[in-house]
């Protein structure tokens, strides 16, 4: 099956600081990969969207400048979190889609996401 | 709008059966999910449903119904690491996934 990397799996911070996560597709390539952030007892919530060499779509609410995502080649996507703050602390999720583009068959295949606690 | 709705906890016995339901309001359809997520860690694809009727794999099945906007995960033979929350998402007509808020699923001996 598809499997989809994190790194780091787990980061603890100095408020202020940047820090940025690595999310990679190890056995295929994802044009599209998606950034979910979920804190405790709460649902996923979708944060953007990540499509290969083209700009990040972001979902209402969530700040482009805060959270920078590049996603220079098919295999890879990064979530920079800058200036974090403790309210940042969260668990954070990346996922990446395989099958065919635009087809309903698309699944998406979640790496095993990044704990950030901000202190 | 869109709307994912499952409900939020529900508890069963090991070695039974359990079936969690949810209903669905999407812009268009592209199918349904299922996912599983232990506490902690990110979720694992179970199935995906774009026509009517049942899917089975293994303990877990999962049905759906267009017509009625309408799926469930039925899960048989519990075991004790079924424990978890069960993610249902809809893939609307622009092939997004609209999530639900997912099922905590409490098994007990």
């Amino acid at each position: 099956g598809a499997v989809v990397s994190q790194h780091p799996s787990r980061v603890i911070c100095k408020s202020g600081t940047s820090v940025k996560i690595e999310c990679r597709s190890l056995d295929f390539q994802a044009t599209t990969m998606f950034w979910y952030r979920q804190f405790p007892k709460q649902s996923l919530m979708l944060m953007a969207t990540s499509n290969e060499g083209s700009k990040a779509t972001y979902e209402q609410g969530v700040e482009k400048d805060k959270f920078l995502i590049n996603h220079a080649s098919l295999t890879l996507s990064t979530l920079t979190v800058t200036s974090a703050h403790p309210e940042d602390s969260s668990f954070y999720i990346c996922s990446a889609k395989t099958g065919l583009a635009g087809g309903p068959e698309e699944t998406q295949y979640f790496g095993p996401g990044t704990r950030l606690l901000v202190l | 709008g869109q709307n994912i709705d499952q409900p939020t906890e529900m508890t069963a016995t090991e070695g039974a059966i359990v079936q969690i339901n949810c209903t669905y309001q999407t812009s268009g359809f592209n199918g349904l999910f299922w996912y599983q997520q232990h506490a902690g860690e990110a979720p694992t694809f179970l199935s995906y449903n774009v026509l009517d009727g049942l899917e089975e794999k293994g303990r877990f099945s999962s049905f759906l119904s267009r017509s009625k906007g309408y799926s469930y995960l039925l899960l048989k033979e519990l075991q004790m690491k079924d424990s978890a929350s069960y993610l249902c998402a809809g893939k609307d007509s622009n092939y997004q996934l609209i999530w639900g808020a997912g099922t905590k699923l409490i098994i007990k001996p």
